[in-house]
């Protein structure tokens, strides 16, 4: 089983939807969850942390389970810039990052 | 302003050929790390480095090497003991105490072999 797992994507939708993407981490002992935005041949870059409260950034919003051990980000009225994919990474106690495969989105107009 | 720099962006390596990436930051960051991403799969750690004059292997360490000599500078080479290097290569910087903005990547190299 994948440390982090998350939807195999992709995802196509128009302008204006919403999209909710999911994502599972194994390790019960994992301290420090995030997403990250990743744009095509680029660097990852910090999206958002991820807080058991629920967190939410103007159209984003994310979520942690920890009983679960699930973690979601929710984008609403999507936007054509938000095409890219969205990683889920998650910090374990010996002070790694663990990526998922990432989810792709692709948004049209 | 700061950040972390790597060069080259595109680096093509000939097979039997050690070639090295490089890493500099100048954000005062303690821990260094350096990943690799395949299409289609996740980063994965190859080594990191939390403090100058050591580091650690990461999942995948066979075939690279490194060395932190200085706080500033994690280079990262990629020997020919390593049968499949084509990928983009990714290094990145935490400040410890920071959470959770410490993390911060360079633009990447790929690394291509011809």
């Amino acid at each position: 089983r994948k440390e982090v797992e998350q939807d195999p994507g992709p995802f196509n939708v128009p302008e204006g939807a919403t999209v909710a993407f999911n994502c599972t981490y194994s390790n019960s002992a994992s301290q420090s969850f995030f997403w990250y935005r990743q744009d095509c041949r680029k660097e990852p870059k910090l999206l958002m942390s991820v807080y058991s409260s629920g967190n939410e950034d103007g159209r984003f919003t994310a979520q942690l389970n920890r009983a679960s051990q699930y973690i979601s980000l929710l984008i609403r009225d999507s936007k054509l810039s938000d095409s890219a994919t969205y990683l889920c990474v998650v910090k374990d106690g010996t002070d790694k990052l663990i990526f998922g495969t990432g989810t792709r989105l692709q948004v049209f107009p | 302003d700061g950040g972390i720099t790597q060069s080259p962006k595109y680096l093509f390596r000939k097979e039997g050929q050690n070639v090295t990436l490089s890493c500099e930051q100048n954000l005062n960051h303690d821990a260094m790390y350096w990943y690799r991403q395949d299409p289609g799969q996740g980063l994965r750690l190859i080594y990191y480095s939390q403090i100058v004059n050591d580091f650690q292997k990461g999942d995948i360490a066979e075939g690279y090497s490194v060395s932190r000599e200085k706080k500033e500078s994690f280079p990262l080479t990629v020997t020919s003991a390593q049968k499949n290097p084509t990928a983009f290569y990714l290094c990145a910087s935490r400040l410890p105490g920071q959470e959770p903005y410490g993390y911060t990547f360079g633009s990447g190299t790929r690394l291509t072999v011809v």
